[in-house]
């Protein structure tokens, strides 16, 4: 089986503009997750959506968005683009069922550098 | 809520050496996944172990063995006869399940540098 794919892999952007992300889980997980890694905070969860739903969501504000598509990629948008939004960006994806939570499996990243 | 502490930050060793990575855990689910990832130098993040919480058992594989001990929410990780390609940076997470909030929680890291 593929593994997680992300594109692009790396994007510099300057502040004020914005980016949109893209996922592509392992073939039939249908959980994916995201995750903003920065050196200071670690592993900083933003959602999770299943089956095109967004079941959880951490704590960043508006300007972060996502959505899954029916084939379970996944898309996330940063608008308005600060400096702080400089890091990588994590996808994961798991074959989830109810009471059992599966590990997830991760793409390489996204590296954002805001400009 | 749910919380994972990594204390350790960076550990040196000297290659051969045994190392013990900690975790500590908060959670007031009754039922909730434990897990290890490695994130080596090229960045991605490769899963290790799952544990939930009604398998108390120690589990090995390799010179990998971790240690899961519910009196003290703690789910540690010992590198036996440490390699140079153990440097990386793990993590450990926490993921309830009753509680429906279908979202893992990661610990800060700890970074683990094998030397020569």
């Amino acid at each position: 089986k593929a593994g997680v794919t992300q594109t692009p892999r790396y994007l510099i952007k300057t502040r004020g503009q914005q980016v949109t992300l893209s996922c592509s889980p392992i073939s039939g997980h249908r959980s994916v997750s995201w995750y903003q890694q920065t050196p200071g905070q670690g592993l900083q969860f933003l959602f999770e959506y299943f089956s095109e739903t967004q079941r959880n969501k951490g704590n960043f504000p508006g300007r972060f968005s996502g959505r899954q598509f029916s084939n379970s990629r996944s898309e996330m948008n940063v608008s308005t683009l600060e400096l702080g939004d400089s890091a990588l960006y994590l996808c994961a994806s798991s074959s989830w069922r109810r009471g059992v939570n599966n590990e997830q499996f991760f793409g390489p990243g996204t590296r954002l550098t805001v400009l | 809520a749910q919380k994972v502490t990594q204390a350790q930050t960076e550990i040196s060793v000297v290659e051969k050496e045994d190392v013990t990575l900690d975790c500590v855990y908060e959670t007031r689910d009754t039922t909730y996944y434990l897990f290890w990832y490695k994130q080596p130098p090229s960045g991605e993040l490769v899963f290790l172990i799952r544990r939930n919480s009604f398998d108390e058992q120690n589990e090995i594989s390799g010179r990998y063995s971790w240690n899961f001990q519910k009196s003290t929410s703690s789910f540690n990780f010992t590198i036996t006869a440490s390699q140079v390609v153990d440097s990386a940076v793990y993590f450990c997470a926490l993921s309830e399940t009753t509680s429906g909030t279908y979202k893992y929680i990661f610990g800060t890291g700890t970074r683990l540098k094998v030397l020569a």
